[in-house]
């Protein structure tokens, strides 16, 4: 089955930007989303389809996808934006929607 | 705006049965695939299954085949998941959440706030 693979944690200063990666088999292949989830609240989908916004979400949020990694970067880092991110694909060979384990982002 | 409401959970001992239902509204249902994915306390985000926007095409994650069975009312428009042979495992918050499109494979766009299940005797 495919894998993603997110680091546990990451931290950054205000201001500061933060990436956050996403590691799968030639995962250029994909189009990948990313989520974030505030603690006790429901996931929020912050970038769709590599790189695209939905309506709502600040441009200090981005996202790009090459080779074996996919990256969402977070500009100019505030103290809303610590939460958890997940990265996500769907598996066509497999037909299943793929999570990766989540990023603690920390804004020190 | 989209409003999803989760409903269902509660406690379960091993081995028995629940049914989840998300009530759907301000948007067109059937247009819609649609999601249940889960998350134990804790834990990260877990896809339990998807059903197309006609119902026709639905996958579930390979811990719940088998166990789990997604479906949809669009005449109520609402989606359900019977879980059945209930396991310790399977405790956590559910979620469902409208895919952006039609295609399974869209993410999710608008999720609901979670109903929680605890299998435990």
């Amino acid at each position: 089955s495919y894998v993603l693979t997110q680091p546990p944690s990451v931290s950054v200063a205000p201001g500061q930007t933060a990436r956050i990666t996403c590691g799968g088999d030639d995962i250029r292949t994909k189009g990948v989303h990313w989520y974030r989830q505030r603690p006790g609240q429901a996931p929020v989908l912050v970038v769709y389809d590599d790189t695209d916004r939905p309506s709502g979400i600040p441009e200090r949020f981005s996202g790009s996808n090459s080779g074996n990694t996919a990256t969402l970067t977070i500009s100019r880092v505030e103290a809303g934006d610590e939460a958890d991110y997940y990265c996500q694909v769907w598996d066509s060979r497999s037909d299943h929607v793929v999570f990766g384990g989540g990023t603690k982002v920390t804004v020190l | 705006q989209v409003h999803l409401v989760e409903s269902g959970g509660g406690v379960v001992q091993p081995g028995g049965s629940l049914r989840l239902s998300c009530a759907a509204s301000e948007f067109t249902f059937s247009n819609y695939a649609l999601h249940w994915v889960r998350q134990a306390p804790g834990k990260g985000l877990e896809w339990v299954a998807v059903i197309s926007y006609d119902g026709t095409k639905k996958y579930h994650a390979d811990s719940v085949k088998g166990r789990f069975t997604i479906s949809r009312d669009s005449s109520k428009n609402t989606l359900y998941v019977q879980m059945n042979s209930l396991k310790p495992e399977d405790s956590a918050v559910y979620y469902c959440a409208k895919a952006q499109g039609d295609y399974v494979g869209s993410p999710g766009d608008y999720w609901g706030q979670g109903t929680l299940v605890t299998v435990s005797s």
